[in-house]
């Protein structure tokens, strides 16, 4: 069966400091890949989202990037963090057609 | 643009039936429906492709106007279960990608 991995599930951190969250998948081929955000209360905003290896597009114009260096492998970076990209960070897989499997989430608090 | 969801929040007691409505300005191929418990991952609920039928399971289901680019969910014989976010999410391709959500709809049920 398919499980995504999703880490840290928590973490704060400092304004200016680097960021990195990392998602896998296990047990499928060639997923399609997502990165959300909650604000507290909000609804989710799709950040990033990838079809294959190294291809990237990006829904929001933001301090934050994401790549993909392996298959299942999906990692939402930034290089100084900002006390705007606190929220809830989502990671998601889906198969072209079919619903979308969301990880566990990594709640970013920047202080 | 993001879809439009009401109400913005409901509470229920215990056995009573819920519509939760979702609206988009544009074009919809696929309607997508997940609940998401406080501080956990949205949970797929079901999805709704243009030209399909109204589905559910158990006692929820969901229906798709193309014409009236609308999806409503139906919550019937609501349980404690029940409650959470709901969140619509629409896409106008094929495929979950750049599959749009609304901000949610807070159901609170109680005995």
């Amino acid at each position: 069966s398919q499980t995504i991995h999703q880490w840290p599930a928590t973490l704060v951190q400092p304004v200016g400091s680097p960021l990195s969250l990392e998602c896998t998948v296990e047990g499928t081929s060639n997923p399609n890949l997502y990165w959300y955000r909650q604000a507290a209360g909000r609804g989710l905003q799709l950040l990033f989202y990838s079809v294959g290896i190294g291809q990237i597009s990006s829904e929001v114009p933001q301090n934050l990037s994401a790549s993909r260096p392996q298959d299942r492998q999906f990692i939402l970076s930034s290089k100084k963090l900002l006390l705007s990209d606190s929220g809830f960070y989502l990671c998601a897989w889906s198969l072209p057609n079919t619903e979308a499997f969301f990880g566990q989430g990594t709640r970013l608090t920047v202080v | 643009q993001q879809p439009v969801q009401s109400p913005q929040a409901v509470i229920l007691r215990e056995g009573e039936d819920a519509v939760i409505n979702c609206s988009s300005s544009k074009a919809l191929y696929s309607v997508h429906w997940y609940r998401q418990k406080h501080g956990e991952a949205p949970v797929f609920l079901m999805i709704l492709l243009k030209g399909g039928e109204q589905k559910g399971h158990d006692k929820i289901s969901a229906s798709f106007n193309e014409k009236k680019q609308q999806s409503s969910l139906y919550l019937t014989a609501s349980q404690l279960s029940y409650s959470g976010t709901y969140f619509c999410g629409t896409g106008n391709s094929g495929g979950y990608q750049k599959v749009t959500f609304g901000t949610g709809t807070k159901l609170q049920v109680i005995p």
